[in-house]
């Protein structure tokens, strides 16, 4: 079972705003609302931040927010914060086979 | 408040076995899919296995081409993962995790995990 596509880095300043995509396929992303994000600190279990595409668990910050454009998923984080620093994980229900599919990871560094 | 406690984690020799298990509380058991995703050393996450609430559907990664064995025990509200002819690629940090809005046992997303609890496949 091949992953999600994500980059393996992106970086920004505070305040700035970045973007990570998470791309699939038909068979997962492009055909289901069913992509979630998940923030892990270091040493540290992952965290929910965006489920379903688009929506936030209570408590998250709306400085996160999510899309999909097709295969390709996006989480933004805008006014970044040194909190944020993290790692993130896109995850997506999988039709073919029936699982689960995670991302491989992208690393957030706030400079 | 949900807490999902990990447990049995350890170091075994290639081709061993072991049992983890996941202790639930702070929510109604019987509602949820529960689930396993791991984590190696360094690596990304891996979603590993799913079980539906009544443990009608149960779900595992091609990868584990039959090693591993989900179970729960709702009056127990426990989540177990049995793992056998354990590999050194299976060294990881196990999590427990609650699936959420399931799709014939397989979560949406995951609203809770564990702490964790690690596995290390060496002699």
């Amino acid at each position: 079972q091949s992953a999600l596509t994500q980059p393996a880095s992106v970086s920004g300043s505070p305040g700035q705003s970045i973007t990570i995509s998470c791309t699939g396929t038909s068979s997962d992303v492009g055909d289901y609302n069913y992509v979630s994000w998940y923030q892990q600190h270091t040493g540290k279990a992952p965290k929910v931040v965006i489920y379903a595409v688009s929506n936030r668990p209570s408590g998250v910050s709306n400085r996160f927010s999510g899309s999909k454009s097709g295969n390709t998923a996006s989480l933004t984080i805008s006014g970044l914060q040194a909190e944020d620093e993290a790692d993130y994980y896109c995850s997506s229900y999988r039709s073919i086979p029936i699982s689960v599919v995670f991302g491989g990871g992208t690393k957030l560094t706030v400079l | 408040e949900v807490q999902l406690v990990e447990s049995g984690g350890g170091l075994v020799k290639p081709g061993g076995s072991l049992r983890l298990s996941c202790a639930a509380s702070g929510f109604t058991f019987t509602s949820f899919t529960m689930n396993w995703v791991r984590q190696a050393p360094g690596k990304g996450l891996e979603w590993v296995s799913s079980i539906s609430s009544a443990s009608t559907n149960t779900y595992y990664a091609d990868s584990l081409k039959g090693r591993f064995t989900v179970s729960r025990d709702n009056a127990k509200k426990s989540l177990y993962l049995q793992m056998n002819s354990l590999r050194a690629e299976d060294t990881a940090v196990y999590y427990c995790a609650r699936g959420i809005a399931a799709v014939a046992g397989i979560p949406r997303h995951f609203d809770y995990w564990g702490q964790g609890t690690l596995v290390t496949v060496s002699s």
